[in-house]
């Protein structure tokens, strides 16, 4: 058990529905990431949220939302996707500042979009 | 652009030792990370290096060399459990991770 849960575990959907992913870190950390994980591919992070500012990679579409209420909940709202945006969705938290600042990952959400 | 290098797959034998090279090109450093991850879970923390030299951890070891830009993974008395996948990533100068893609270790009998 890592502390950093993530819901739902497996989701399918169309290119048309919305459905949102959620990320919960029960570690007391200040900082936390949405990753996107595919087959044979460094994890691509997408968002951080850390001392409660948001750092945004420009690359992302705007397909994907993040929500960040409170220090501990954290999530992807996503609309109309594509079958690329099929991925293993990862969840991390962390203490910043740190020396080792080491991320703690969740589950993941493995994501089909059909 | 920032770039770290691994090697996708390796195989050893059980009760083996292997290493795992990773080497990077980022703009800037502030320190290398090593994370072990199983097929479907979650990525979990190995070791963290920051400056040269040798890091141990149990049957675990990491180097580091940031003139060379290089790092490995030591992995020694390997376990069939061992088998997973092993994630470089540097930290830059605007304190991001930078992931490899993973090198994927195979443990055989």
């Amino acid at each position: 058990e890592t502390g950093v849960t993530q819901t739902p575990r497996h989701l399918v959907m169309g290119m048309t529905n919305k459905k949102s992913l959620k990320c919960e870190q029960h570690l007391g950390h200040n900082a936390m990431y949405w990753y996107k994980q595919s087959a044979k591919k460094p994890l691509e992070l997408m968002f951080v949220y850390s001392l409660e500012e948001r750092v945004e990679n420009n690359s992302v579409p705007s397909r994907f939302s993040p929500e960040c209420p409170n220090s501990s909940h954290l999530f992807l709202h996503l609309h109309t996707l594509q079958p690329e945006d099929s991925a293993l969705y990862l969840c991390a938290s962390s203490q910043v500042p740190a020396s080792a600042d080491e991320q703690f990952f969740g589950p993941g959400t493995r994501l089909t979009v059909l | 652009g920032q770039n770290i290098d691994q090697p996708t797959e390796m195989t050893a034998t059980e009760g083996a030792i292997v290493q795992i090279n990773c080497t990077y090109q980022t703009s800037g450093f502030n320190g290398l990370f090593w994370y072990q991850q199983h097929a479907g879970e979650a990525p979990t923390f190995l070791s963290y290096n920051v400056l040269d030299g040798l890091e141990e951890k149990g049957r675990f070891s990491s180097f580091l060399s940031r003139s060379k830009g290089y790092s490995y993974l030591l992995l020694k008395e390997l376990q069939m459990k061992d088998s997973a996948s092993y994630l470089c990533a540097v930290r830059d100068s605007n304190y991001q991770l930078i992931w490899g893609a993973g090198t994927k270790l195979i443990i055989k009998p």
